[in-house]
């Protein structure tokens, strides 16, 4: 079975301060990992992904997120926050080899960046 | 503009009346979904469907009920069953097909049941 852990509930940084939003995965074969970005009141955008390629994966906006199987980590960097950035984030695992395309989501990092 | 497109934004019920939640792609993707949002928590998965004519329940299917009738379709019928009806409820495709890719969403629909 596949799991995801989000460290932290909710962050909170200054506006050009690195950001690091942290997560941990389970899983029992090689994972599909994800990182999403929800603004208030909207659905989910997919910000980056691994899929077994590049351990480093640059997504949109600036962020990128470092794939480390001896730490089954997944965290998500932006070196110097925006106002915009603000926003619900959420990590997620989904099996490189199932028959059933599903993927689990963890319980969201909210960051709040502050002026 | 390919995407997914859920209706409407904002709806209201009163408590004992079935609801239909609209959902609807462009994507040309064989699989879609459906999850409950609460405030404060992570997604979690009603339904989902890998193919037109199937579709199998997820972790907190009790009090809903959906249909794939054509590959671009996939409403959700929330029925006077579910004890919390009220919550944020998003529609997602991927493209299936026995592998695991990532899932596209729809913009929500929060339903309100008073």
């Amino acid at each position: 079975a596949q799991s995801v852990t989000q460290l932290g509930s909710h962050v909170s940084v200054s506006e050009g301060a690195l950001v690091l939003l942290r997560c941990n995965y389970s899983s029992s074969v090689p994972p599909y990992l994800f990182w999403y970005v929800q603004y208030p009141n909207q659905g989910l955008q997919l910000l980056l992904k691994y899929t077994s390629a590049a351990t480093l994966v640059k997504g949109i906006n600036g962020f990128e997120a470092e794939f480390k199987k001896s730490e089954t980590s997944f965290h998500l960097t932006k070196p110097s926050a925006h106002m915009s950035d603000a926003a619900e984030y959420f990590c997620a695992v989904s099996a490189l080899y199932s028959s059933a395309s599903k993927i689990i989501f963890g319980s969201g990092t909210r960051l709040s960046i502050r002026p | 503009d390919g995407g997914i497109t859920q209706s409407p934004k904002y709806l209201f019920r009163k408590e004992g009346q079935n609801v239909t939640l609209s959902c609807e792609q462009n994507l040309n993707h064989d699989a879609m979904y459906w999850y409950r949002q609460d405030p404060g928590q992570g997604l979690r998965l009603i339904y989902y469907s890998q193919i037109v004519n199937d579709f199998q329940k997820g972790d907190i299917a009790e009090g809903y009920s959906v249909s794939r009738e054509k590959k671009e379709s996939f409403p959700l019928t929330v029925t006077s069953a579910q004890k919390n009806p009220t919550a944020f409820y998003l529609c997602a495709s991927s493209s299936g097909g026995g592998r695991t890719y990532e899932q596209y969403f729809g913009p929500g629909t929060r339903l309100t049941v008073t």
